[in-house]
């Protein structure tokens, strides 16, 4: 049984360039949770979404990240432009009740 | 607003030996209080959970947490520890009644156990 999939696992880029993170939810899950994971600030929820629609995106840091859910099973995060202080590990999270989360292994992001 | 604080931000023990992870929270209503763990270059992984009922909850890998609503804590126990248990272990208190699961982490405990 597959868990939570992200992609890509490592992630390196320039300043300015545009980044895409992508998550696969477990088959029947309906919640997704987007984290971001720094030394200085731990683990912060970034947004989250309900069959598919954003019940809560005041995590998000500003105008330059936005997140999708385009079908039931599929999200992606997006950053234009990067930063350097945009690197960090992204996880995201799955659910099927509300209740327990199911992270994936998380992409680790590295703005030059 | 919830908050959590795990003052310990390191704990080292010897194998077999017992350790406790410390976790306290604030709230202002009912909570659903988890411990997640995390080894290196992975995810988060729920250990336990406590949602109603009994306040001593039972987990995997043989950790439990007791919820204490006077003391706004939830601390982790394991009475024997072994190598593997090396990781990151991370308290998480969600509101009772959002109907979703908004957690709010806190800073984290490392756990390192020796031979």
């Amino acid at each position: 049984d597959a868990g939570v999939i992200q992609s890509p696992r490592h992630e390196v880029t320039e300043m300015g360039q545009e980044v895409t993170l992508r998550c696969k939810l477990i088959s029947g899950h309906n919640s997704l949770f987007w984290y971001r994971q720094t030394m200085m600030r731990g683990l912060e929820l970034l947004i989250y979404f309900n069959n598919n629609v954003p019940i809560d995106d005041s995590g998000m840091p500003e105008d330059r990240f936005s997140a999708k859910m385009p079908n039931a099973s599929f999200s992606t995060l997006k950053i234009q432009p990067s930063e350097p202080r945009d690197s960090a590990v992204y996880f995201c999270a799955s659910s099927p009740d509300g209740d327990t989360q199911y992270f994936g292994p998380g992409t680790r992001l590295t703005v030059l | 607003a919830q908050s959590v604080t795990q003052l310990d931000s390191q704990v080292p023990v010897f194998e077999e030996a017992p350790v406790e992870l410390r976790c306290n929270y604030s709230s202002s209503v009912s909570v659903y209080l988890f411990w997640y763990v995390q080894y290196p270059n992975q995810g988060l992984q729920l250990l336990l959970k406590y949602l109603s009922g009994s306040t001593l909850v039972k987990g995997i890998n043989g950790f439990e947490a007791e919820f204490n609503k006077s003391q706004t804590s939830f601390h982790l126990r394991k009475p024997s520890v072994h190598i593997s248990d090396t990781a990151e272990y991370f308290c998480a208190v969600s509101e009772g009644n959002t109907g979703f699961q908004k957690l709010v982490f806190g800073t984290g405990t490392r756990l390192l156990v020796s031979p």
